[in-house]
């Protein structure tokens, strides 16, 4: 049984810092490429990052392009979100999605979610 | 970017009725990467549609995906009271992969 369970969000002030965390299971994670995507409260879903299954692509919305990192660790089967300079408009649950279909170009779509960590920045 | 619009905003129907919900595309999508997710209350989106018309593993044939050109259609024909929960639509046959602002189907 896949399962993704995201860790990390809090709340945070304008321009600090979280990195997020997916603890993965029940499928080959090195195999698959991974993505965040966020939903504003009682708002619809943005995708944020996305990774290639070999790390060697990363892909950015432009909204957090240069605040944002995404990486993943195989062996230890997670993957992670650097949040810099973090805006009240990153609001937001996250969730870490598996994609089942992948390019290097960064298309992508998903076929198993977590239940997501919330981030809230506010002063 | 694609921006993919979703209509009607909410659709509210009795069990049993047929539900047609619409996305369209503000330009060609290519090779009908679409996909179709569902969305109930504090749970996270479940993957229905992928490629438009495929169903996800475990989805019932009541729901299906079609294309016309730009306009892509998710249809349930005998609605449950189960289906209550907001949909959306997801491209992902360019980058950035968008979604739709998503359709509420409510269950009178």
């Amino acid at each position: 049984e896949v399962q993704l369970l995201e860790s990390g969000g809090g709340l945070v002030q304008p321009g600090g810092s979280l990195r997020l965390s997916c603890a993965a299971s029940g499928f080959t994670f090195s195999s698959y490429a991974m993505s965040w995507v966020r939903q504003a409260p009682g708002k619809g879903l943005e995708w944020v990052s996305g990774i290639g299954g070999n790390i060697v692509r990363t892909h950015y919305a432009d909204s957090v392009k240069g605040r944002f990192t995404i990486s993943r660790d195989n062996p230890k089967n997670t993957l992670y979100l650097q949040m810099n300079s973090l805006r009240a408009e990153d609001t937001a649950l996250y969730y870490c999605a598996k994609g089942y279909y992948y390019d290097t170009s960064g298309r992508m779509a998903f076929d198993y979610w977590g239940q997501g960590t919330l981030v809230t920045v506010s002063s | 970017e694609i921006v993919l619009t979703q209509s009607p905003g909410t659709l509210s129907l009795s069990p049993g009725e047929r539900a047609t919900l619409s996305c369209r595309a503000s330009q060609s999508v290519s090779s009908s990467y679409v996909a179709w997710y569902q969305q109930k209350p504090g749970q996270a989106p479940r993957l229905l549609i992928y490629g438009a018309i495929s169903r996800a593993t475990g989805i019932p044939d009541r729901i299906s995906g079609s294309r016309s050109g730009t306009d892509f259609t998710l249809t349930i024909s005998r609605l449950e009271p189960e289906d209550s929960a907001v949909y959306y639509c997801q491209q992902y046959g360019s980058s950035p992969p968008t979604f739709g602002g998503g359709t509420k189907v409510e269950i009178k």
